[in-house]
């Protein structure tokens, strides 16, 4: 199993309240990733980063931030919960190639 | 953005049967590659594709990589147990590299009947 760790593996929170997801890596990759996965949507790219410091927007980013400080963690922030934002949570990293993704464990958020 | 469109949505078949579920695409990708979700886990890569026309193996599942770059398809043989979950076939458009991030069918729910 690629070396993938997400906290909180589980969350409940209030509408209008910050959240920050993160993910751990131990792999030493550069590419890491951030989805969420939604029934009869399956899995969106929200943002991802190709290096510290380096992020980009992906297909559903409104209402989501992120950074990276360091290789080993990318942090998913939503600065303002909404119901909405309701999901499951996928951090993913690239193969050693980067020509693949590995997947987290997942966080499964609910806003109420 | 891009679409895929993953087929069946589910499937519901006997142990020992074989499986087939494809993805097509209006868009052509570099890059496929097939994963297995498991209740409550995240997805497993199964088999990655990264040339058109590749067949590629992994002990009782086949995928193959289109022509056209536009579809894929992955085939489970003898079917047991352990394959039920959910199947996505995602795509992405580097070579080489899924610099951007995948695009994802919505996924194949197999259901085995004993």
């Amino acid at each position: 199993d690629a070396g993938i760790t997400q906290s909180p593996r589980h969350k409940v929170t209030e509408t209008g309240t910050p959240v920050t997801l993160r993910c751990h890596q131990t792999e030493n990759h550069r590419y890491m990733y951030w989805y969420r996965q939604d029934p009869g949507h399956g899995l969106r790219l929200i943002h991802y980063s190709y290096g510290v410091k380096d992020t980009d927007k992906g297909e559903v980013s409104d209402g989501y931030s992120v950074s990276r400080s360091k290789t080993e963690d990318f942090l998913l922030t939503l600065e303002s919960a909404t119901s909405s934002q309701t999901s499951v949570y996928f951090c993913a990293i690239s193969g050693p190639s980067g020509d693949t993704q590995y997947f987290g464990p997942g966080t499964r958020l609910t806003v109420l | 953005g891009q679409q895929l469109n993953q087929s069946p949505q589910s499937m519901f078949i006997q142990e020992g049967e074989d499986v087939s579920m494809n993805c097509t695409s209006s868009s052509i990708f570099n890059t496929w590659l097939w994963y297995k979700q498991d209740p409550g886990e995240g997805p497993v890569l199964l088999i990655a594709l990264y040339k058109a026309g590749e067949l590629t193996s992994n002990g009782r599942l086949t995928a193959q990589f289109g022509i056209t770059r536009k579809d894929s398809f992955l085939n489970i043989s003898a079917s047991i147990p352990s394959d039920v979950g959910i199947y996505f076939c995602a795509g992405s458009m580097y070579s080489g590299g899924g610099a951007d991030g995948l695009t994802f069918g919505k996924g194949t729910h197999l259901i085995i009947q004993p």
